[in-house]
């Protein structure tokens, strides 16, 4: 089963631009993790951000986690063409032990 | 850093036919590895739990005589789709937990098996 959504569904936006995505979920979480995939590929993974912690930061990737809201958010700055992908978050709880994936953001980068 | 191999990386099968796919963890032993599905556009949806040495455990609505799983090493887990039908047709993506970092930790995924029946 999916465990909530993420918005956007699709984003389109030019080069060096930034782009923001929102992932909420349901179940109480142990971490929270974005992962990216190029069309036809697998997955990366790109960050994880506990459930004790408000904001993290790798590189241009900024992730902010609310627990009271269920809520993550992903923000990638100075965008490139190469950021074109679909993003995914992801929620690990411990009563399931499983990582569940929401529904995905498709993200185009125009040059 | 940890690579999960998956192989084939696509596959075309008659209807009726069944269908191996293998995931390997290269450098690392992986004592659990997940199998997910993706149907295009949408999201991975797990299927099973691949443990080794015991029995993969399975997903609500996924039925395990169909999607064969065998976790017979510590590097290498295997689906297999028995008699395939069309309606299997899909991108079947395994994943391992990273070493070192226990459970909660992120997963190193295989590029993934495109299956496509006739």
């Amino acid at each position: 089963s999916q465990q909530g959504e993420e918005d956007p569904q699709a984003l389109s936006i030019q080069e060096g631009e930034n782009a923001t995505m929102n992932c909420s979920y349901k179940t109480s979480i142990n971490n929270l993790q974005w992962y990216r995939q190029n069309s036809g590929r697998g997955l990366v993974h790109l960050i994880l951000i506990r459930s004790n912690e408000r904001e993290k930061h790798s590189g241009r990737l900024r992730v902010t986690l609310d627990t009271s809201k269920k809520s993550s958010s992903l923000l990638i700055t100075a965008s490139r063409a190469a950021d074109t992908a679909s993003y995914f978050c992801a929620t690990y709880s411990s009563n399931t032990g499983k990582l569940i994936f929401g529904q995905g953001t498709t993200l185009q980068v125009k040059p | 850093g940890a690579v999960v191999s998956q192989h084939p990386s696509w596959v075309i099968c008659k209807s009726g036919t069944s269908v191996k796919i293998e995931c390997r963890s290269l450098d690392f032993q992986a004592t659990t590895m997940f199998w997910y599905r993706q149907f295009p556009k949408q999201s991975l949806m797990l299927m099973a739990t691949s443990n080794e040495g015991s029995k993969a455990t399975y997903e609500q609505g996924v039925e395990k005589d169909k999607f064969l799983i065998n976790h017979a090493s510590l590097t290498l887990s295997t689906l297999t789709v028995t008699s395939a039908h069309p309606e299997d047709s899909s991108f079947y993506i395994c994943s391992a937990r990273a070493p070192g970092q226990g459970y909660t930790g992120e997963l190193f995924f295989g590029e993934g098996s495109r299956l496509t029946v006739l």
